[in-house]
């Protein structure tokens, strides 16, 4: 059973508009959440974290969202940029475990 | 800083071959990671050690054995491969309260 989901398997959004990526997860026990970019053939890249105490986070172009009532987090990105186009992971760390679940990601496309 | 190191970058397996994978971190974390991403699945947890000499099953770890034998190394061992093991894998280590860092994957190819 997936813990964590992004339910858009992609997106396409035209160059200086708002990217929104949202993501749900199940269980209560996480307490940390992370965003991670990823381009073909490389590793997973951090982009931004919020802790579950927080219910915003704000990193230049990139702000994250927490509804913990809701279960919900979400990434925006304004403006969006043709360098942004890569594939997005949410990640939630379990608290009580340490461990780190994925969703199943977000391809991203910032048309020019 | 090499960061997160794997090891091999790609390797090819006949069926019931076996082979290890290797991950090496100098960034002294305790907390490893073992991922495989497969199209349409994102990046699914292996197996999982929160420091030395502890390791713990994650989403799919059948197939799968490791070794956490010091702090900074990680192994991930296939006893008998099997084609729905192909996959790109990847290792990653973090500190508790803050962001994984990756390596940059191993290309596995079960014939």
């Amino acid at each position: 059973d997936q813990q964590v989901k992004q339910n858009s398997p992609s997106l396409s959004v035209q160059e200086g508009r708002i990217s929104i990526l949202n993501c749900d997860y199940t269980n209560s026990m996480f307490d940390y959440f992370l965003w991670y970019k990823k381009y073909p053939a490389e590793g997973p890249t951090f982009l931004i974290s919020i802790s579950s105490i927080k219910d915003k986070n704000e990193d230049g172009r990139f702000t994250v969202f927490l509804n913990k009532s809701a279960k919900h987090l979400s990434l925006h990105i304004v403006p969006s940029q043709p360098g942004d186009s890569a594939v997005y992971f949410c990640a939630a760390k379990d608290g009580n475990t340490g461990k780190l679940i994925f969703g199943q990601g977000t391809t991203l496309q910032v048309k020019p | 800083n090499a960061g997160v190191t794997q090891t091999p970058k790609f390797q090819v397996l006949k069926t019931g071959q076996s082979m290890t994978l290797q991950c090496a971190q100098d960034m002294n974390h305790n907390s490893m990671y073992w991922y495989r991403q497969d199209p349409g699945m994102g990046l699914r947890l292996i197996y999982y050690s929160a420091s030395e000499g502890t390791t713990d099953k994650g989403e799919v770890p059948n197939g799968y054995n490791v070794s956490r034998l010091n702090k900074r190394e990680f192994s991930l061992r296939l006893e008998s491969a099997a084609p729905s093991q192909t996959s790109v894998y990847f290792c990653a280590s973090s500190e508790r309260g803050s962001e994984a860092f990756f390596g940059q994957g191993t290309r596995l190819t079960v014939v």
